[in-house]
């Protein structure tokens, strides 16, 4: 089966650390997507990557960073410098010329 | 800069009445996408509107758009429980598939 893939689906950090979340799709889509959803909003744009080793910072990167070394992945690393990380992180990806955005399952991290 | 206001935010229905959202944005956009959220989950789509005028439907849902105004719509039809979830609108910027999201509404049908 095609789709997007994240991993871990719950994840708990400690403050002062850094984590990286897992985003895999097996769709052949070109561009990928990171998004934070805070409780009763909707989701901003951390960040994107249209073609592998090229990304670009969307409306929030600060204390995120990401690396495209492959086209099927897109990991998202949450840095000691994110001050409030506890959110609901999801992935998307769309082909090139496509019109549909498919999203991941998301992961839910949470800072103790 | 894009700005996507979304009217209303909560929205308690009946079962069986109509009802519209309203999603209205500030810049010109070439698409704009409509989703569904359940609690505690990921998105769901549900339309995708690319051209002045477009009009989609599926099951007691409808999506319309008008570029010109800069407003799409959502349209329930006869409202089941079933669709109790958070909709959101969200169009993009640039071709680049950048999606920018409206605040969701918040729909509750009662029996």
């Amino acid at each position: 089966d095609g789709g997007i893939t994240q991993s871990p689906k719950y994840l708990f950090r400690k403050e002062g650390q850094n984590v990286t979340l897992s985003c895999e799709q097996n769709l052949n889509h070109d561009a990928m997507y990171w998004y934070r959803q805070d409780p009763g909003q909707g989701l901003r744009l951390i960040y994107y990557s249209q073609i592998v080793n090229d990304f670009q910072k969307g409306d929030i990167a600060e204390g995120y960073s990401v690396s495209r070394e492959k086209k099927e992945s897109f990991p998202l690393t949450v840095t000691s410098a994110q001050k409030n990380p506890t959110a609901f992180y999801l992935c998307a990806s769309i082909l090139k010329g496509g019109n549909e955005q498919f999203f991941g399952p998301g992961t839910r991290l949470t800072v103790l | 800069e894009l700005k996507v206001e979304q009217n209303p935010l909560f929205l308690s229905m009946q079962e069986g009445k109509n009802y519209t959202i309203y999603c209205n944005y500030s810049t010109t956009s070439d698409r704009l996408y409509w989703y569904r959220q359940d609690p505690g989950k990921s998105l769901e789509s549900l339309f995708v509107l690319l051209s002045n005028g477009a009009v989609k439907q599926e099951g007691r849902l409808m999506a319309s758009l008008d570029t010109k105004a800069r407003l799409s719509t959502l349209h329930i039809t006869a409202a089941v429980h079933d669709l109790s979830a958070t909709y959101f609108c969200a169009p993009s910027l640039g071709g680049g598939g950048k999606l920018i999201f409206g605040q969701g509404t918040e729909l509750s049908v009662k029996p």
